[in-house]
C-alpha cells in the first residue's frame, strides 16, 4: 500500500500527558498537511509543511501543540498536557505541488484523553 | 469567515433512488473544489474535484457534481444509489487566498436502505 500511513491508529491516554503521532506521505509528495476532525464536524485544517518548511498555522493549534517534518518526509504531531478538549481523529494528508494539486488523506488517528 | 456549508447532515434513501447532496460555500474568488467519501471505517477517499472548465464534473462511481459559481454550489448528485453508497460524505473548498488549507463541510451521513 503506497497511500499515506499513520500511528498508531488509537491512543488513549490520560489528561496531561503528552503524546505524538506519526504521519508518513505518500512518496515524492512535497506537502504535508494536519487536520482535526471531531464529531458531527468536517476535518480542521490545523498546519501544513512543504517539504521540512512549517508555512501554514491554524489558531487552532495551540502552543501545546507542536509539528515537526525535520526531513521532508515523515511528520510528528505532539500534544503536550494533553486535555479532554483534545480528544478527537488526528488527520494526515499529502499532496505533489502541482497546478491541480489534490490532497490525499490517512486513516487518522483516534486520540481519547481521560 | 470563509466557509462551507452542506446542508443535510442526514439522508436516508432507498435504493435506485436518486441522490443530491448540497454544497455552498462563502468566497468570492477563484476556488477549487472537492468532494471525499468516508465509507464505515475507512479513510476519507476523493470523489471528485473541479478545478477549472466544464461545471459538470464526474467522479468515481457514478457520482457526479456541478459547479454554479453564481450560486456559489458545488452540488454532488447520483441518479441511483446502491446500498454500497452509505457513507458519509463532504464538500471541500480550497479557495485561492495564497494558503494551501482546505475548508470542508460538516459532512452528510448517506444511509442507503435495500
Amino acid at each position: 500500500d503506497t497511500g499515506v500511513s499513520q500511528d498508531p491508529r488509537h491512543k488513549i491516554t490520560k489528561r496531561g500527558q503528552n503524546v505524538t503521532f506519526r504521519c508518513d506521505p505518500i512518496s515524492e509528495h512535497n506537502r504535508l498537511y494536519w487536520y482535526r476532525q471531531t464529531l458531527g464536524q468536517g476535518p480542521e485544517f490545523l498546519t501544513y509543511f512543504q517539504n521540512e518548511a512549517q508555512l501554514e498555522k491554524s489558531r487552532l493549534l495551540s502552543d501545546r501543540f507542536s509539528a515537526e517534518r525535520p526531513k521532508g518526509s515523515f511528520s510528528t504531531l505532539e500534544i503536550q498536557r494533553t486535555e479532554q478538549g483534545d480528544s478527537a481523529m488526528y488527520l494526515c494528508a499529502s499532496s505533489w505541488d502541482v497546478t491541480q494539486e489534490t490532497q490525499y488523506f490517512g486513516p487518522g488517528t483516534r486520540l481519547l484523553v481521560l | 469567515a470563509q466557509s462551507v456549508s452542506q446542508h443535510n447532515h442526514h439522508v436516508i434513501l432507498s435504493e435506485a433512488a436518486s441522490l443530491e447532496l448540497g454544497c455552498n460555500y462563502s468566497y468570492g474568488g477563484t476556488v477549487n473544489l472537492f468532494w471525499y467519501v468516508q465509507y464505515p471505517g475507512q479513510h476519507l477517499q476523493l470523489l471528485l474535484k473541479y478545478f477549472s472548465g466544464d461545471p459538470l464534473v464526474k467522479g468515481i462511481k457514478g457520482f457526479e457534481a456541478e459547479f454554479i459559481k453564481s450560486k456559489f454550489s458545488f452540488n454532488l448528485r447520483k441518479p441511483s444509489v446502491q446500498w454500497s453508497d452509505t457513507a458519509e460524505y463532504f464538500c471541500a473548498v480550497h479557495m485561492n487566498t495564497g494558503f494551501q488549507k482546505l475548508v470542508f463541510g460538516t459532512g452528510t451521513r448517506l444511509l442507503v436502505s435495500p
